[in-house]
């Protein structure tokens, strides 16, 4: 069975640093793209950050760029998000999501399963 | 204000049908055929539902349809069941390495 598992959430001040991380079990960790995505109270969904099977491709959303770090340990089947220069606004539920892409007769590409997230509050 | 627009609820009686609306662009929707469609209950993992337009993950019943026209894609819900109160997102491709996603709609069977 699929289990993404997210930990490491937390209340931290503006400012500060925090890094999650999302524990996978069930398949083959390494051959598979990985991303986050998160959900702030009240709105929808928003895609945060991408990194490809190997680590050396990754590509975040502009609203987190140039403060969060994707990557991965593929030995360890774990995923992680190191967030620095936290603001309030990126108070949310963080979940990380796996994406199935494939190209048979015709191409497919989803994000097939999601863990239950965690919660990380920015407040003074 | 998220990038594709859903209505903010539905809602219908045990046994009838609801569809639920995903408008984007041609960016997004409208340019790829890789829009989804998830059921979320409240502190559970969101569950995929519906893939590229139309197609359904094994486990999941028949009584879930998608389609699409345009920029907009729809999620049908047909003989509505109690079980199936939740929230669903719609989500799409949106190019390079990103995705969009739907403010998300809550379905109540009433």
């Amino acid at each position: 069975e699929v289990q993404l598992v997210e930990s490491g959430g937390g209340l931290v001040q503006p400012g500060e640093s925090l890094k999650v991380s999302c524990a996978a079990s069930g398949f083959t960790f390494s051959s598979y793209e990985m991303h986050w995505v998160r959900q702030a109270p009240g709105m929808g969904l928003e895609w945060v950050s991408y990194i490809n099977t190997g680590g050396s491709t990754i590509d975040y959303a502009d609203s987190v760029q140039g403060r969060f770090t994707i990557s991965r340990d593929n030995a360890r089947n774990s995923l992680y998000l190191q967030m620095n220069s936290l603001r309030v606004e990126d108070t949310a539920v963080y979940y990380c999501a796996r994406l199935l892409a494939y190209c048979a007769s015709e191409c497919y590409q989803v994000l097939d399963y999601w863990g239950q997230g965690t919660l990380v509050t920015v407040s003074s | 204000q998220s990038a594709l627009t859903q209505p903010r609820s539905v809602s219908g009686s045990p046994g009838q049908s609801v569809t639920i609306s995903c408008t984007g662009t041609s960016s997004d929707v409208g340019g790829y055929k890789y829009v989804s469609w998830y059921q979320h209950h409240p502190g559970k993992a969101p569950k995929l539902m519906i893939y590229d337009v139309s197609k359904r993950p094994s486990g999941v019943p028949d009584r879930f349809s998608g389609s699409k026209s345009g920029n907009t894609a729809s999620l049908t819900i047909s003989g509505l069941q109690t079980e199936d109160e939740a929230d669903y997102y719609c989500s799409s491709f949106a190019g390079s390495f990103s995705w969009v996603f739907g403010g998300g709609t809550k379905l109540t069977v009433l």
